[in-house]
């Protein structure tokens, strides 16, 4: 199984600044497997970006992605307060397909 | 447009069977290179894949539940379903349903249904 460990657990941060974000796999992923999803409180999670660094339809150009292998990066250029949430990677690369644990980016 | 709605009693008993659908509306479940999954989050913990069904019919579960979990679809009535035989309180979740596309260029979850709170108490 291919673990995914995303870091930090929460990111503290102000409106307009910028959130790095990182998922480290326990083994190589192929980028064609890799996605990244928002959570808001009570919803379910929206795609944000597939493919390692493909933005899904809708999303605003300051979210993206990059990384290779077993490092991935998702990128927040100016924080909007609606961007607020919990952010998940996910994998399925290697059956079972696998969530990180989650980066929590909240209100400093 | 396509949406999942996921229905089944809220409430189970511990040891008992946990029963879901999810409908899907809008479009075929039978079209395109889909598999449709059961994915579940505990009360402010992530979220667990439990497994998927091919839209030909062919099933891949999570191994932590695979002694337990059966995922069968009904194309005629357009839903999929999921079964989880000795539930014990610790599976007390949001269940999630939600289309995995995959393409020759990518693979992502591209719809979730709004899920359902299903609670494991005696």
């Amino acid at each position: 199984e291919i673990v995914l460990t995303q870091s930090p657990g929460t990111l503290s941060l102000s409106p307009g600044e910028r959130a790095t974000l990182s998922c480290r796999a326990s083994q190589s992923v192929s980028s064609t497997y890799l996605a990244w999803y928002q959570q808001k409180p009570g919803q379910a999670p929206r795609l944000l970006i597939y493919g390692a660094s493909s933005r899904a339809t809708g999303i605003p150009d300051r979210f993206s992605g990059s990384g290779s292998g077993t490092d991935f990066t998702l990128t927040i250029s100016r924080l909007e307060p609606e961007d607020f949430a919990v952010y998940y990677c996910q994998q399925y690369g290697s059956s079972p397909l696998t969530f990180g644990g989650g980066t929590k980016v909240e209100i400093k | 447009q396509v949406q999942l709605q996921e229905s089944g009693p809220g409430l189970v008993k511990p040891s008992q069977t946990l029963s879901l659908t999810c409908t899907v509306s809008g479009g075929s479940i039978s079209r395109g290179s889909y598999y449709w999954s059961w994915i579940r989050q505990p009360a402010g913990k992530g979220l667990e894949w439990i497994g998927r069904i091919s839209t030909g019919g062919s099933t891949s579960y999570n191994p932590s539940l695979k002694s337990r979990v059966t995922i069968s679809v009904d194309t005629s009535k357009s839903q999929f379903s999921l079964t989880l035989s000795s539930v014990t309180a610790a599976e007390t979740a949001v269940y999630y349903c939600a289309r995995y596309l995959t393409s020759s260029e990518s693979w992502y979850f591209d719809l979730w249904g709004r899920g359902t709170l299903v609670t494991v108490s005696s």
